[in-house]
């Protein structure tokens, strides 16, 4: 099963514009962390907010979390040519220990330059 | 040079052949993960093992087997039982107790000839 859901599915921006993608899932969580994946490359991790947290920045990144809507987003200022690839959440569900990471269907984002 | 190594990148299989899809690290990371992804999808937990000697079924694991002999290496086998293995698969993994994020290889793409 997957738990989490992204949307949109895909996004095409122009450089400058900033993207936002939303992640939502369905069981209570210990954390979730969004990754980039280059095509046809692996996963390179982003950035990871607690179930205690509600948002969070890195560099151009902002990720919110709203644990009673169980749903994040990720925003990506400023984008670049190079932000080019799919982005997926993933959660890692409780009990606490289990590191069981469950992905979700990502989102495609296309920067035009 | 430190990293996930995952071995061949392309692989055929004949129809009834098992396929072994090697991944090693040299992280000294205790935790390793197989994923499957399909065109466009999202990623799917097949196998997963937190410490040498011992590893989990993930949600997909029929038709798959892993073995976790030594601490850098996490194989998995791709068996006859499968019968549908065209998929990029991606190994990961995760330094320990405590720590979250995952390092993912470059992937292993297998197709059915």
């Amino acid at each position: 099963s997957q738990q989490g859901e992204e949307d949109p599915q895909a996004l095409s921006i122009q450089e400058g514009e900033n993207a936002t993608m939303n992640c939502s899932y369905k069981t209570s969580i210990n954390n979730l962390q969004w990754y980039r994946q280059n095509s046809g490359r692996g996963l390179v991790h982003l950035i990871l907010i607690r179930s205690n947290e509600r948002e969070k920045h890195s560099g151009r990144l902002r990720v919110t979390l709203d644990t009673s809507k169980k749903s994040s987003s990720l925003l990506i200022t400023a984008s670049r040519a190079a932000d080019t690839a799919s982005y997926f959440c993933a959660t890692d569900a409780p009990p606490s220990g289990t590191y069981k990471y469950i992905f979700g269907t990502g989102t495609r984002l296309k920067v035009l330059a | 040079d430190g990293g996930i190594t995952q071995s061949p990148k392309y692989l055929f299989r004949k129809e009834g052949q098992n396929v072994t899809l090697s991944c090693e690290q040299n992280l000294n990371h205790d935790a390793m993960y197989w994923y499957r992804q399909d065109p466009g999808q999202g990623l799917r937990l097949i196998y997963y093992s937190q410490i040498v000697n011992d590893f989990q079924k993930g949600d997909i694991a029929e038709g798959y087997s892993v073995s976790r002999e030594k601490k850098e290496s996490f194989p998995l086998t791709v068996t006859s039982a499968q019968k549908n293995p065209t998929a990029f698969y991606l190994c990961a993994s995760r330094p320990g107790q405590g720590h979250e994020k995952l390092f993912f290889g470059s992937g292993t793409q297998l197709s059915v000839l």
